[in-house]
């Protein structure tokens, strides 16, 4: 079974400090992994995904992940970060295919991201 | 430019009664997912929908029908309420890859 782990319920880093979310995952076969970003009381937005190739994944908003395969890890990261960036973080990985265009989503616990002025 | 809408946004139930969250985006897409979403337990999968007309099981199907009505829309039912089914739920529709989320469901079960 498919699996992601968040090690950090919550983040606190200072505006314009570099900020680092942790994911760490487990699938059968080649990963498709995913950043998505929920504001308070809104569904989640899609930030960033890896499907294959460059290992440096920019998206949304200056964020950026790094996929790792060795150690099973694609950590969000973003050079300096901004009060706005403040939110809960979610980390997800794309399951075995099943036909007809669908897959299993499996997502993380989430990290509340503090950004401190 | 609507992606992925549902409805109602609040709903207070009373326990063992009964109702229908609904869900529909504009995209075209074949996949359509339920997820309900906890506090310290992220989001879980109730069932999806690779296409219309066909359902499966998520993670935590329990309590839950669902109903593909057609490509665009998919329903989510709770024949009777449970107090542990407080939650928000959320749709979401994919075409291949990533996912698109609607707004939410924030329910409550008294």
């Amino acid at each position: 079974a498919q699996s992601v782990a968040q090690p950090e319920d919550q983040v606190n880093v200072a505006e314009g400090n570099p900020l680092t979310v942790k994911c760490t995952y487990s699938v059968s076969g080649n990963p498709y992994l995913f950043w998505y970003v929920q504001y308070p009381n809104r569904g989640l937005q899609f930030l960033l995904k890896y499907i294959t190739g460059d290992n440096l994944v920019k998206g949304s908003y200056g964020f950026e992940a790094e996929f790792n395969k060795s150690q099973t890890s694609f950590h969000l990261k973003k050079p300096s970060a901004l009060v706005s960036d403040s939110a809960l973080y979610f980390c997800a990985v794309r399951g075995a295919y099943s036909g007809a265009g669908s897959y299993q989503l499996t997502f993380g616990k989430g990290t509340k991201l503090s950004v401190i002025p | 430019n609507a992606g992925v809408t549902q409805t109602p946004k609040f709903q207070v139930l009373k326990t063992g009664q009964s109702m229908t969250l609904q869900c529909a985006q504009d995209m075209n897409h074949n996949s359509m997912y339920w997820y309900r979403q906890d506090p310290g337990m992220g989001l879980r999968l109730i069932y999806y929908s690779a296409s219309e007309g066909t359902t499966d099981k998520g993670e935590v199907p329990n309590g839950y029908n669902v109903s593909r009505l057609n490509k665009r829309e998919f329903s989510l039912r709770l024949e009777s309420a449970a107090p542990s089914q407080t939650s928000v739920y959320f749709c979401a529709s994919s075409r291949q890859v990533e996912a698109f989320f609607g707004q939410g469901t924030r329910l409550t079960v008294v």
